[in-house]
């Protein structure tokens, strides 16, 4: 069964930074091409950025909003995914979920995690 | 930048067959995907590709797509099918895009 649990999420500042982590477990993450997506409070879903497996590069893509601020990262001998968020600001409060895909712009997001809220608050 | 849009709202009676539509400029040539997500919980993949289902979704999900519209199709409503539905497609100018989502109501 494919599990994504999220941590690290919390309160900080704006102008502050904050990793969260997410650990997957019952699929090979290695091989997987895995993303962030955040949802505002009442608000819908917004992509935030997409890694891809290192046997297929290993790279990575942003949404326009946070590129320059977020970093995702993986190590792949701890089965574990990282957005690395800098320069918080009020707009970036959300629930962060991890996701596995896309594989290419034909694919969904296939699993989600249960999320971690991210609150950018003076 | 590329814009899907939902209606906000869905109603439907208890076993009957709602549908909720997803627009967007040229989305005849793109594939759509289709979450449904219930209060306080992590989005759900229902429909991929237009109209395929994964496993363990219900048959009484499916999706179809006709000129600039696709629809995603509820039969036989459940008070369990109650949740917000978003499509999602991705275009050359935005990457990855979300529907603002659709609120079902089963009455």
């Amino acid at each position: 069964e494919v599990q994504l649990v999220e941590s690290g999420g919390g309160l900080v500042k704006p102008g502050g930074s904050l990793r969260l982590s997410c650990a997957a477990s019952g699929f090979t993450f290695s091989n997987a091409w895995m993303s962030w997506v955040r949802q505002a409070p009442g608000k819908g879903l917004e992509w935030v950025g997409r890694i891809k497996s290192k046997t297929d590069d290993g790279t990575t893509e942003y949404a326009a909003p946070v590129k320059g601020r977020f970093t995702i990262s993986r190590d792949d001998s701890k089965n574990t995914l990282y957005l690395q968020m800098n320069s918080l600001k009020t707009e970036d409060t959300a629930v962060y979920y991890c996701t596995t895909g896309p594989y290419s712009e034909n694919y969904p997001f296939d699993y989600w995690g249960q999320g971690t809220l991210v609150t950018v608050s003076s | 930048s590329y814009e899907l849009t939902h209606p906000l709202s869905v109603s439907v009676a208890l076993g009957q067959t709602a549908k909720i539509t997803c627009g967007g400029n040229n989305i005849g040539s793109k594939n759509v995907h289709w979450y449904q997500q219930k209060p306080g919980q992590a989005p759900v993949l229902v429909i991929f590709r237009d109209t395929h289902r994964p496993s363990g979704i219900p048959e009484r999900f499916s999706g179809s797509k006709s000129g600039n519209t696709a629809t995603l199709t509820i039969s036989r409503a459940q008070a369990g099918d109650e949740a917000d539905y978003y499509c999602q497609v991705w275009d050359s100018s935005t990457a990855w895009v979300f529907g603002g989502g659709t609120k079902l109501t089963v009455l």
